[in-house]
Parts: structure tokens; sequence; C-alpha cells
């Protein structure tokens, strides 16, 4: 029962490029949540999402964000144009549907730095 | 608005001593309490569910317990092993996560 896969694990970016990271959630979870992770600081939450829906995006800045979850395949977190304060830890979990969506769990991350 | 806080926001401790870890949180009704442990450069890693006051829950060393506005995470006889950072975070009904900023442990042998 393989867990949830994010790929890929460390993302070099220059400024100005895009950054694509992909999120595979646990099998039969139809909920994905992004957060992202400064060093020594907590998980801030980004962007709720359900198969092909954006249930909360409160977290997403307004700009160069952009988060989606198709019928099939992963879900991807893209940002356009990079900048160095991009830098950090983008973490994808995700949980079952309806009354046993409680729990998340968490994949490995993205590591992404911007040069 | 929905709120979660921790402390303290690091701990040292030595092999065998045992504490305790707070998490106080505001939100506007709880679904369920979580605590996960991270390790450096990983991902959190699901430790307990907590949904109603009075709950407890039990897995190895740790035990984790909810009241109306605080959970706290008990470590009994810490090993090295158990240095990490625990996580604590809040669900409101129909809502994500909220997570606090994390108490960053350190158990000495």
């Amino acid at each position: 029962n393989a867990g949830v896969m994010q790929n890929p694990r460390h993302l070099v970016r220059r400024r100005g490029q895009e950054a694509r990271l992909r999120c595979s959630p646990m099998k039969g979870h139809s909920h994905v949540y992004w957060y992202r992770q400064l060093p020594e600081e907590g998980l801030k939450f980004m962007v709720y999402l359900q198969k092909e829906n954006i249930i909360d995006e409160s977290g997403m800045p307004k700009e160069r964000f952009s988060a989606e979850f198709p019928k099939e395949g992963p879900s991807i977190l893209r940002i356009q144009q990079v900048v160095r304060g991009d830098s950090a830890a983008y973490f994808c979990a995700s949980s079952p549907p309806g009354p046993l969506n409680t729990e998340a769990f968490f994949g490995q991350g993205t590591r992404l730095t911007v040069v | 608005e929905d709120q979660v806080t921790q402390s303290p926001e690091a701990l040292r401790l030595q092999e065998g001593e045992s504490s305790s870890l707070n998490c106080s949180y505001t939100v506007s009704g709880l679904r369920g309490l979580f605590w996960y442990r991270q390790d450096p450069g990983k991902g959190p890693e699901f430790l307990f569910t907590l949904y109603s006051a009075g709950e407890e829950k039990e897995k190895e060393r740790l035990k984790a317990t909810l009241t109306k506005k605080e959970s706290f995470l008990h470590i009994t006889a810490p090993k090295p092993e158990d240095s990490a950072t625990y996580l604590c975070a809040a669900r409101p009904y129909g809502q994500n996560f909220v997570f606090g900023p994390g108490t960053r442990l350190s158990v000495l042998p």
C-alpha cells in the first residue's frame, strides 16, 4: 500500500522559470492538501482540493501560484516565474472521502530551491 | 480565527526523563485533533487522532490526551530515537487542517 508520492524530491529553478510539483495521493484517497514549510517553521496551508474541484485556496498567493487535481493523474502545484522567496519545502497530504475524511497522510515533500 | 499554538518551542530531555508537550487550540467546531512527528528532511508522520474531550490514545512511549481547549502529548521514558519535531493540528468541520508551529524535542543519551 504505497503512501503519498511526491516528485521530484528536489527541484532547482532559476528566477523566472516555472516549477511544477506533483503529488499522487494514497490509493482510494480523493482529497489533497498542499502545505509550504520554511526552515525551522511550521506548515502553512496553501490549498485543499478534491478531484476536479478546489475546496479552499485561501492560503494560496493570488499571483503566480495555481493548483489542480484532475480526474485522472496526480495533483499539480504550479508556480510561475519563481522568485527566491519561493524556496521552501512543499508537502502534499491526502485523505479518503466521506465520513473517513479525517486523518491526512503526508508525502516526503519537494524541496524547491530558486537560484 | 482558527489558531493552534504549541509549547514549549524546544525541549531537551535526558534519556528516561518523562515530560509533556502542550497544544492549545481555538477552532470553531473541532472535527479532530491530530499529532504528527516530523524528522529533519522528511514529511510529517501521522501519530494520533483525538475526537472528543477526555479521549486518550497510546503508542509505545507516547500518550495523547484531549480537553476542550488543549491536547497533551506525554512522553514516558524517552529514548534518543524519539528526538524529532512534534506537530499538532486541529481540523474544524468542513475545513482543512490548522497546524501549530511544533515542538522540537531532543533526547540526550
